[in-house]
C-alpha cells in the first residue's frame, strides 16, 4: 500500500513565522503535490514537482515556496506566515504511470493533512 | 482553464433510498476520479474512470463516465449511514499529466 506520511497532524504558529511542512511518500513516486482545503473551496493545488528539484505552481502559489531535494520527500514553506493562510494542509503522491501502467497512473494518494492555525 | 462543478453540494437522504452525484467538466479530459473524505480525514481514492462509457462499481456505489457530455455520475444504492461522508470528483486536463482540479464535494448524509 501507498504510504503518505505529514509531519505533523496539527501546527499552530504565529504571524510572521517562517514555517515547513513535511511530507514523505515510500512508493518512489515521481509526483508530489501540496493542495490546501478550505471550507467551500474545495482542495486548491499550491505547488506540484514532477521530479527532484523540479517544481511548478499551481493554482495558488503565493505565500508559499517549496522544496524537493530527495525524490521521497516534498517541503512545503511558509516563508512569513500570515492569519489567511490558517487551512488544512494535504500532500499527494502520483506515478508517472511508466511502471503501472494507465489504470493506476496519476492516482494521487493522500497523506493525513496538516491542521495549520496562524494566529 | 478546467473547471469541474458537483452537485448537489449537500445532499441529506434516509437509509435504504437511491440518489446521484453529478460531476461536469469544461474541457476535454484524460481521466476523472472520485474520492471520498470522512470528517477530519485525508481523502481516500474510490474510482478511476479511464474512457468513454467506463463503469466501475463497488459496493453501493457506482461510478459512470460520458466523456462526449463530460459528466461522470456517482450513483448510491440503498444507503446506508456508512456512506456519509464528502465526496469529491477530480479531472485532469488532457495534456496535464500530473495536476488534478477537484470539485466542490458533495457532503452526503445518510440519516436512519
Amino acid at each position: 500500500d501507498v504510504k503518505v506520511t505529514q509531519s505533523s497532524r496539527y501546527l499552530v504558529k504565529r504571524t510572521g513565522e517562517k514555517v515547513f511542512l513535511e511530507c514523505v511518500q515510500d512508493m518512489d513516486h515521481e509526483n508530489m503535490f501540496w493542495y490546501r482545503q478550505d471550507p467551500g473551496l474545495g482542495l486548491r493545488l499550491i505547488y506540484f514537482s514532477y521530479d527532484v528539484k523540479m517544481k511548478e505552481k499551481g493554482d495558488i502559489p503565493e505565500g508559499y515556496s517549496v522544496s524537493r531535494e530527495k525524490k521521497e520527500r516534498f517541503s512545503l514553506i511558509l516563508e512569513s506566515a500570515s492569519t489567511n493562510q490558517t487551512s488544512m494542509y494535504l500532500c499527494a503522491s502520483s506515478s508517472d504511470g511508466a511502471d503501472l501502467g494507465a489504470r493506476r497512473a496519476y492516482e494521487q494518494y493522500f497523506g493525513p493533512g496538516t491542521r495549520l492555525t496562524v494566529t | 482553464e478546467l473547471k469541474v462543478e458537483q452537485n448537489p453540494l449537500f445532499l441529506s437522504m434516509q437509509e435504504g433510498k437511491n440518489y446521484t452525484i453529478y460531476c461536469n467538466y469544461s474541457t476535454t479530459s484524460d481521466r476523472l476520479y472520485w474520492y471520498r473524505q470522512d470528517p477530519g480525514k485525508s481523502l481516500e481514492s474510490l474510482f478511476v474512470l479511464l474512457s468513454n462509457g467506463a463503469v466501475k462499481q463497488e459496493g453501493r456505489l457506482m461510478a459512470s463516465l460520458d466523456t462526449k457530455a463530460r459528466l461522470s455520475t456517482l450513483h448510491i444504492t440503498a444507503a446506508v449511514h456508512d456512506l456519509s461522508a464528502t465526496y469529491f470528483c477530480a479531472v485532469d486536463m488532457k495534456g496535464s499529466n500530473y495536476k488534478l482540479t477537484f470539485g466542490k464535494g458533495t457532503l452526503l448524509t445518510v440519516n436512519p
